[in-house]
């Protein structure tokens, strides 16, 4: 199985700053990676695909990069909505996601 | 407009079973690949199953053997059989659609099963 870490487990922000999440896949998963938005009691939401991909209807601030092992979710401006846990995930075999990382408002 | 609409969630003891449902409207399910994804309480995302459009099935280490999807095409729905189920098994169930394998682009709202004696 493919093994996928993110840091930091959670972390608070102002409204406004720049917010960065780190993936890493225990192997090479070229850009088969997709970050998701979930918000307390919600299904997840799909932001990013194929690591830099947005998704129809996502905000432009949400944005992913990376390749290979280690990629970054950024948010560029964060909003009082962004409020919710990330995770990453990989599909590039049998899908496994990520610990998520829990984003708040300081 | 698609929807998911997962039931057959509940209370069942250890090495019980159960069979979640989940209708689909807005697309047909025997078209798309569907997922099935867990979230225990407090816990992060589990992949479990998938159905191919061609009727592939794959399964998560956790629950291979004991887990059974299947879909019936003139309803459009997806199944899930949970045989032997296990205290760890306690967690929402999400039914979901993806673009391609992998891409998970639509999520039922989750139906929570609970397993305990």
């Amino acid at each position: 199985d493919i093994q996928m870490t993110q840091s930091p487990s959670s972390l608070s922000a102002s409204v406004g700053d720049r917010v960065t999440i780190t993936c890493q896949a225990s192997q090479d998963i070229s850009n088969y990676l997709n970050w998701y938005q979930q918000k307390p009691g919600k299904a997840p939401k799909l932001l990013i695909y194929d690591a830099s991909n947005l998704e129809t209807g996502v905000p432009s601030r949400f944005s992913g990069s990376g390749s290979g092992t280690d990629f970054t979710f950024t948010i560029s401006s964060l909003q009082p909505e962004d409020i919710a846990t990330y995770y990453c995930q990989q599909y590039d075999n049998l899908p496994t996601f990520g610990p998520g990382t829990k984003v708040d408002i300081k | 407009e698609v929807q998911l609409v997962e039931s057959g969630g509940g209370l069942v003891q250890p090495g019980g079973s159960l069979r979640l449902s989940c209708a689909a409207s807005g697309f047909t399910v025997s078209s798309n690949y569907m997922s099935w994804v867990r979230q225990a309480p407090g816990k992060g995302l589990e992949w479990v199953s998938v159905i191919y459009s061609g009727g592939s099935t794959y399964y998560a280490d956790s629950v291979k053997g004991r887990f059974t999807i299947s879909r019936h095409n003139s309803k459009n729905t997806l199944y899930l059989q949970m045989n032997s189920l296990r205290a760890e098994d306690t967690a929402v169930y999400y039914c979901a659609r993806d673009t391609i394998f992998g891409v998970v682009s639509d999520w039922g709202q989750g139906t929570l099963v609970t397993v305990s004696s």
